[in-house]
């Protein structure tokens, strides 16, 4: 089985760019988590999406959004882009939310200028 | 805001050597995973162990959890320069995938 997958894998951008990271899961994995991993905040949870339904938000502003498409490959997007959104952003899937197992991609890395 | 803190930050042991990370949590969890990265790569899920599990092996890895003292910790026995790297615990304790991680060990296996 293919991993998951994220795209791009590197990103520069301007500040009050906005930019949306793609993320398709494991083929038969319908729940997808993001997380912002930073080397100062560390890893923080973001959101997960289940059935195309968000399930939780993590402690974010509104600049930061997703969403689920039917095939189970999620978008996040964040507008207005600041410095400190700098990072490496990963998702997660697993076949179910509960107590699973939760599998990473590689990441994007994103630069904010 | 992170639930876990590992402990230590960092690691540094000849190969072959045991190296053990401990990490701690604030609240009652569902489950606890431990997960390794390399060099800001993505995450590699390592190991689960449920709240109801005290003790979980997986080839050179050990993992047990003490929830009443809300611990755990990861042993890694006869250690190699590939396992070089950060390694998270992360744990859970709603219904759903909101995992809560620790700040991480460094661990650095020299050859």
């Amino acid at each position: 089985k293919a991993g998951v997958t994220q795209t791009p894998r590197y990103l520069i951008k301007t500040r009050g760019q906005q930019v949306t990271l793609s993320c398709s899961p494991i083929s038969g994995h319908r729940s997808v988590s993001w997380y912002q991993q930073t080397p100062g905040q560390g890893l923080q949870f973001l959101f997960e999406y289940f059935s195309e339904t968000q399930r939780n938000k993590g402690n974010f502003p509104g600049r930061f959004s997703g969403r689920q498409f039917s095939n189970s490959r999620s978008e996040m997007n964040v507008s207005t882009l600041e410095l400190g959104d700098s990072a490496l952003y990963l998702c997660a899937s697993s076949f179910s939310p509960g107590k699973e197992t939760q599998y990473f991609g590689p990441g994007t890395r994103l630069l904010v200028l | 805001s992170q639930q876990g803190e590992e402990d230590p930050q960092a690691l540094s042991i000849q190969e072959g050597e045991n190296a053990t990370m401990n990490c701690s949590y604030k609240t009652s969890i569902n489950n606890l995973q431990w997960y390794r990265q390399n060099s800001g790569r993505g995450l590699v899920h390592l190991i689960l162990i449920r709240s109801n599990e005290r003790e979980k092996h997986s080839g050179r890895l050990r993992v047990t959890l003490d929830t009443s003292k809300k611990s755990s910790s990861l042993l890694i026995t006869a250690s190699r320069a590939a396992d070089t790297a950060s390694y998270f615990c992360a744990t859970d304790r709603e219904y759903g995938n909101k995992l809560v991680f620790g700040a991480g060990t460094i661990l650095r296996v020299k050859s």
